[in-house]
This record gives structure tokens, C-alpha cells and sequence, in this order.
């Protein structure tokens, strides 16, 4: 299947320091990426979609001067947290999708998320 | 708007037993359905998925699962558990009209194979 790398796997930093995490499409072209936040033994919780190009979509409640999403080529997508504060702290995961003629059957190739720990 | 539901928090079952994961759903139009497994501190890895045709469908590690319209449900099988299988699984949807390519993810069960 495809390859969705993500970097880094892990971070700690200090509050109040931002943080960006990278995830790339390794082996495909992504127009439409997706970012989610996972808590302990919960499920995923998608933050914003990131369209090439354009700005990020993002869901309700999610601060998105906070969470800056930028999308610059069909591979990258990379993910900032700025002015990280400890409640940030989390699993984030990026998945992507080949680009195919009908979104919607495409199953989506995930990075292997990245640990925040903000002190 | 499209969901699902997940009932089971915790899935227990003895090793070589035979393992259910439940899943419902609801969406417009066509659901496209998709199982994806959680080992810890890892992204998700693709399981399977329901598009079109045969109700049963296989997929990886010896996974199935078997689509029932009526019943608007997915719910993913496997003949003979492993302890490797304990795991977070989730099912997921896609819609097959308007702007509903987003997945929903239902909120995860985890799997627990006892030796």
C-alpha cells in the first residue's frame, strides 16, 4: 500500500515554544490530507482537512491560529503548534488518500503519529 | 450527516476462539465502510473495505467482514483469534454523495486475546 511518513515521532518541548510535525506522501500525490488528535484509549479526532494549495479546513472548536496547517505541495503537509501549552500535549496523526477519480472508496494510508509532550 | 457507532469499548476472547468487532453505521446515499487496526503509539494501518459486490469481504491477517444493509451494519470477524491480533480497531465511513469523502471514525474497540 501507499506510504505516509510522519516526522517527528516524538517531541519535548517547553511552553510556550511552537512545534511543527511534517507528514509526507511518500509514494503518491495527495491533494487532501487529514489531521487528527488522538487522547489516551480514544478515538480519533479530526482537526482539519489540508488542501493543496488553499487553506486548511478546519472543525468546530479547533483554534486554527493555534494549530497552523500549510500544504505547499502534493506531498507535504506539515502541521505547527504554536505557543504550545501542556494541555496540547497528544497524539497527532496525518493520513492521506491517493488522488483517484472517486474520493469517497479510497481508504486512507495513515503516518505513525507523532508524541507532543509539552512541559 | 454520517456516523458510527462502535458498541463495545473492550472486546475480551480466548485465543483461537473466534472474534467479533461490531460496527454500525449511517450515512447518504452508498456507504463506503473500512476497518483499520491500532497498535500502541502507531498510525493506523488499513484493514479492509467494503465498496461495491460480495456482502463478505477479506482482508488482511485473516480479517473479514460482512456488510448488511438492513441491518446497517459492518461488523468485522476473525475465525481463530491470536494474542498478536489485541489491538484498537476502528471502523470508519465514507458517503458516496455530496461533500461526504470525510471518514467518520466510530471512537474504537479494543481488542484483547487472551493466551
Amino acid at each position: 500500500g501507499a506510504v505516509v511518513s510522519q516526522h517527528p515521532s516524538w517531541v519535548i518541548c517547553k511552553s510556550g515554544t511552537s512545534v511543527k510535525i511534517e507528514c509526507r506522501s511518500l509514494d503518491f500525490q495527495a491533494t487532501t490530507m487529514f489531521w487528527y488528535r488522538q487522547f489516551p484509549k480514544q478515538s480519533l479526532m479530526l482537526m482539519a482537512t489540508s488542501n493543496e494549495g488553499s487553506k486548511a479546513t478546519y472543525e468546530q472548536g479547533v483554534e486554527k491560529d493555534k494549530f497552523l496547517i500549510n500544504h505547499a505541495s502534493l506531498t507535504l503537509s506539515t502541521l505547527t503548534v504554536t505557543s504550545a501549552h501542556p494541555e496540547d500535549s497528544s497524539f497527532y496523526i496525518c493520513s492521506a488518500s491517493p488522488a483517484a477519480a472517486n474520493m469517497n472508496t479510497g481508504e486512507l494510508f495513515f503516518g505513525e503519529g507523532s508524541r507532543l509532550t509539552v512541559l | 450527516a454520517q456516523s458510527v457507532a462502535q458498541p463495545e469499548d473492550q472486546v475480551n476472547v480466548a485465543e483461537g476462539n473466534p472474534l467479533t468487532v461490531k460496527c454500525t453505521y449511517s450515512v447518504s446515499g452508498n456507504p463506503y465502510l473500512f476497518w483499520y487496526v491500532q497498535y500502541p503509539n502507531r498510525g493506523l494501518q488499513f484493514l479492509l473495505k467494503y465498496i461495491t459486490g460480495d456482502n463478505l469481504v477479506k482482508g488482511s491477517y485473516g480479517f473479514e467482514a460482512e456488510f448488511n444493509k438492513s441491518q446497517t451494519s459492518f461488523h468485522l470477524k476473525k475465525p481463530s483469534a491470536l494474542v498478536s491480533d489485541s489491538a484498537l480497531y476502528f471502523c470508519a465511513v465514507r458517503g458516496s454523495s455530496g461533500g461526504s469523502y470525510i471518514p467518520t471514525f466510530g471512537r474504537g474497540t479494543s481488542l484483547i486475546v487472551h493466551p
